[in-house]
């Protein structure tokens, strides 16, 4: 059965301080990836999603990811945090051997960037 | 251009009572997907359609749920005799072609609260 977990209830970093937002995950086949972001009040906005191709993916608002395929992890990044980016952040997984509808999500992290 | 809309925002039931929560997607969008998400935690998926075609709604808990998208665009989940555990928010996401890669646009979501 296809799984996420996100580690960290909770991270906390300093604003211009490089930021790492966990992610792991389980599939049988190969996995389709994606992270999330979720502002007070606001829907889930998409922030970038590993395919196939190149591990390190680029997305929106100056955020990445790398794609580990033997840790199995999928962990989010930025070099420089922003007070800003604090929110709630989803990690996604999708399983190519299951015909690809079904979206598993994990619990959610909240980042919080101190000034 | 309009994102994908969800009304009503908040419903109170009483126990026992039905509920229909309304989706409008993002117009010529293929893909439809509903989630519940259970408060602290991320989406769960419920149902997948692809046009009219329901593919998908091995993520529904019960009978009680249902969801239909008669004409390709509009859905709606309905919850029959409502129970306390059905309490969450409900979000729609569309995708503009197929469920695999694309990106899902989310909707702000129904806040369902049954007493």
């Amino acid at each position: 059965a296809q799984s996420v977990a996100q580690p960290e209830d909770q991270v906390n970093v300093a604003e211009g301080n490089p930021l790492t937002v966990k992610c792991t995950y389980s599939v049988s086949g190969n996995p389709y990836l994606f992270w999330y972001v979720q502002y007070p009040n606001r829907g889930l906005q998409f922030l970038l999603k590993y395919i196939t191709g190149d591990n390190l993916v680029k997305g929106s608002y100056g955020f990445e990811a790398e794609f580990n395929k033997s840790q199995t992890s999928f962990h989010l990044k930025k070099p420089s945090a922003l007070v800003s980016d604090s929110a709630l952040y989803f990690c996604a997984v999708r399983d190519t051997n299951t015909g690809g509808f079904k979206t598993i999500f994990g619990a959610g992290t909240r980042l919080f960037v101190k000034a | 251009g309009a994102g994908v809309s969800q009304s009503p925002r908040y419903k109170v039931a009483k126990r026992g009572q039905d509920v229909a929560l309304r989706c409008d997607p993002i117009s010529g969008h293929v893909s439809l997907f509903w989630y519940q998400q259970a408060l602290g935690q991320g989406p769960e998926f419920l149902t997948y359609f692809q046009n009219e075609a329901q593919l998908d709604k091995s993520g529904l808990p019960s009978d009680r749920f249902f969801a239909e998208r008669p004409e390709g665009s509009v859905s709606t989940l309905k919850i029959q005799r409502t129970q306390q555990e059905d309490s969450a928010v409900y979000l729609c996401a569309s995708s503009p072609g197929g469920p695999s890669t694309d990106t899902q646009y989310f909707g702000p979501g129904t806040r369902l609260t049954v007493l």
